[in-house]
């Protein structure tokens, strides 16, 4: 099945500081990727659709300006947490489309903002 | 508006018994559903999807499916339940297969030996 992968696995980082999160689909191209958070014993929460070669769409009430999506390739998608506080502390998980019909997920990355 | 609704987020088994894990939703055009694993500390795994094909869907781990219009279900089953099983699973709608997934808030399955 197509692999998708996420770097780092794990990043713990002062308040203040910005945290960038890649996504990379390993062994197919994918022209949309979504990222997600999950807070804990909670569902994931769609936070943004990362298109190829345009700007990223956002959810309501994601700040656009805090979690920055650049898309640069067919196979990698970043997502920068910008001047990170705790509250943005969360397991974030981006998804491929691959074949235009399933969605694979990356394994996650957790985020720690002391 | 695309919703999900699972019933029970907590479903205990013992080994070997029937797994049913409910899921039902509500989309205003044909959905794509889905049903996704998640072990702790992991991303999601697909288990199995419905894309308009046939009903009842296999998928992965001997889990199954069964998309019931009737009653706007997709509830997952598996005939006998592996300790291995103990995971969050989630129900997913969507309007298509590049489109936006809509979760359930997730079931907690603990498999009791």
């Amino acid at each position: 099945g197509a692999v998708v992968s996420q770097h780092p696995s794990w990043v713990i980082c002062k308040s203040g500081t910005s945290v960038k999160i890649e996504c990379r689909s390993l062994d197919f191209q994918a022209t949309t990727m979504f990222w997600y958070r999950q807070f804990p014993k909670q569902s994931l929460m769609l936070m943004a659709t990362s298109n190829e070669g345009s700007k990223a769409t956002y959810e309501q009430g994601v700040e656009k300006d805090k979690f920055l999506i650049n898309h640069a390739s067919l196979t990698l998608s970043t997502l920068t947490v910008t001047s990170a506080h705790p509250e943005d502390s969360s397991f974030y998980i981006c998804s491929a489309i691959f074949n235009k019909e399933t969605q694979y997920f990356g394994p996650g990355t957790r985020l720690l903002v002391l | 508006a695309q919703s999900v609704t699972q019933l029970g987020s907590h479903v205990s088994v013992s080994e070997g018994a029937l797994v049913l894990l409910r899921c039902n939703y509500s989309s205003s055009v044909p959905p794509y559903l889905f049903w996704y694993v998640q072990y702790p500390n992991q991303g999601l795994q697909l288990l199995l999807k419905y894309t308009s094909a046939a009903t009842l869907v296999k998928g992965i781990n001997g889990f199954e499916a069964e998309f019931k219009k009737s009653e706007t279900s997709f509830h997952l089953t598996k005939p006998s339940a592996h300790m291995s099983d103990a995971a969050e699973y989630f129900c997913a709608v969507s309007d298509g297969g590049s489109e936006k997934l809509v979760f359930g808030k997730g079931t907690k399955l603990t498999v009791n030996p």
